[in-house]
């Protein structure tokens, strides 16, 4: 069965600290990592990370894909109150074009 | 472009009651995902389809729920009957190309069985 695991489970800092959020799989057949953030609605899209692009970065969002680890790191520098959200983790690795097994998720909370 | 559309977004039911949620996924995009969202479980892929077709449903819990695709622009999920631990979100999320293209999830509907 595939398998994500994120962690920390949550995470507390205060504006202005650098964040690292972690993700590791096991997966079937590895085609590609995503990243997403929820708010209240629904999950946004952040960054999708393949064999050809193991590294993205957005502004203050950066994350590297580890092949031989089998794990991303998703970093977040100078964090805003803006960045509280939960942050997930997911993977298109299975026997099933397209399907995405997703982790539990970070909380990351960031106080004034 | 509109988004994936839900619909309703709440739903108050009770108990052994017959709860039916919609999806219009984003023009164009051929594949549609229904998923549950709960603290417990976290984010879990219910079912998928691939230009309407059912590809994968070994995530829907048991009989009690089913989904379709008549057309390319709908999806219902149902739930017959409902019972208090089907309470969660349920999103629906549409992409193109599978996996060479990111999901887009729709604005989710909060379902609670009294």
């Amino acid at each position: 069965e595939d398998k994500v695991v994120q962690s920390p489970l949550s995470l507390v800092v205060h504006e202005g600290d650098t964040v690292t959020l972690n993700c590791s799989y096991e997966v079937t057949n590895f085609r590609s990592l995503l990243w997403y953030k929820q708010e209240k609605k629904a999950p946004t899209f952040l960054f999708m990370l393949t064999s050809s692009g193991i590294e993205k970065k957005s502004g203050r969002l950066s994350s590297i894909l580890d092949k031989k680890e089998l794990s991303s790191i998703l970093n977040i520098t100078a964090t805003q109150t803006g960045d509280s959200a939960i942050y997930l983790c997911a993977v298109d690795g299975g026997t099933s074009y397209g399907k995405l097994t997703f982790g539990q998720g970070t909380i990351l909370t960031v106080h004034p | 472009d509109a988004g994936v559309i839900q619909s309703p977004r709440h739903e108050v039911t009770e108990m052994g009651q017959e709860v039916t949620l919609r999806c219009k996924p984003i023009s164009g995009h051929d594949y549609l995902f229904w998923y549950r969202q709960t603290m417990m479980r976290g984010l879990e892929l219910l079912i998928y389809f691939n230009n309407n077709v059912p590809i994968d449903d070994s995530g829907m819990p048991e009989d009690r729920f089913s989904a379709k695709m008549p057309n390319a622009s709908f999806s219902t999920l149902k739930i017959q009957p409902s019972e208090p631990r089907d309470s969660a979100v349920y999103f629906c999320a549409s992409s193109l190309s599978g996996g060479k293209e990111t999901q887009y999830f729709g604005p989710g509907t909060r379902l609670l069985v009294l």
